[in-house]
């Protein structure tokens, strides 16, 4: 059974600082989601990571994935309040099939404090 | 938001009756998901859609059925509600070209 844990679990930053959060699963796996969610909205999605050592970055957001530490890690560099919101990573765990199903770490409750 | 539509937004309803989510999409994606999320768990995957009347479980399957009888209306029913299934429920596709999943407005259920 693939298993992702996310941490922390709850966050909270003072706009202006940095920090990362942390996303483990438990299986080989080579796509790597992450989403963002407001509260009573639905998640939109952020990145997509297709390989090892894949990095993309939006803002001050930026995701890598490191498939052989089975770690994502999402990266918030000088946090803003308008970043407050619940951050999901999600793995494929159809490995090297097609269905791209989705299973999503409990997420992380960021809130950012002026 | 990937022209994905879900209806209803909201449902209450009683223990024991049968309820039927739509989701809706107009781009011709072949993929369809349904997941639910609830408080601690994150979202989980019910049952999903690789193509017209070709459907598979999720991890979450028991209690839930779908339908696919047209590529873009994939229909997922609780044959006699309960109070578990109590949640928010999210319809998503696969865009293959992006390799992106994209969810739709989430349907509100709750069985009393």
């Amino acid at each position: 059974e693939l298993k992702v844990e996310q941490n922390p679990l709850f966050l909270s930053m003072q706009e202006g600082k940095n920090y990362t959060i942390y996303c483990n699963y438990s299986t080989t796996s080579d796509r790597l989601y992450w989403y963002r969610q407001d509260p009573g909205k639905s998640l939109e999605s952020l990145f997509v990571l297709l390989s090892n050592g894949a990095v993309k970055q939006e803002g001050r957001l930026m995701a890598s994935l490191d498939t052989k530490a089975r770690l994502s890690t999402l990266h918030i560099t000088a946090a803003v309040h308008d970043l407050s919101a619940t951050y999901f990573c999600a793995v494929d765990m159809d490995r090297g099939g097609s269905n791209y199903k989705l299973t999503f770490g409990k997420g992380t409750l960021l809130t950012v404090n002026p | 938001d990937a022209g994905i539509t879900q209806s209803p937004r909201h449902k209450v309803t009683e223990t024991g009756t049968p309820v039927t989510l739509r989701c809706h999409q107009t781009e011709n994606h072949r993929y369809m998901y349904w997941y639910r999320q609830d408080p601690g768990h994150g979202l989980r995957l019910i049952h999903y859609s690789y193509g017209v009347k070709d459907t598979d479980k999720g991890e979450v399957s028991d209690g839930y059925s779908v339908s696919r009888s047209k590529t873009e209306d994939f229909l997922l029913t609780l044959e006699s509600a309960t109070s578990s299934q109590t949640s928010v429920y999210f319809c998503a596709i696969h865009g293959q070209g992006s390799n992106e999943q994209f969810f739709g407005p989430g349907t509100r259920l709750t069985v009393l």
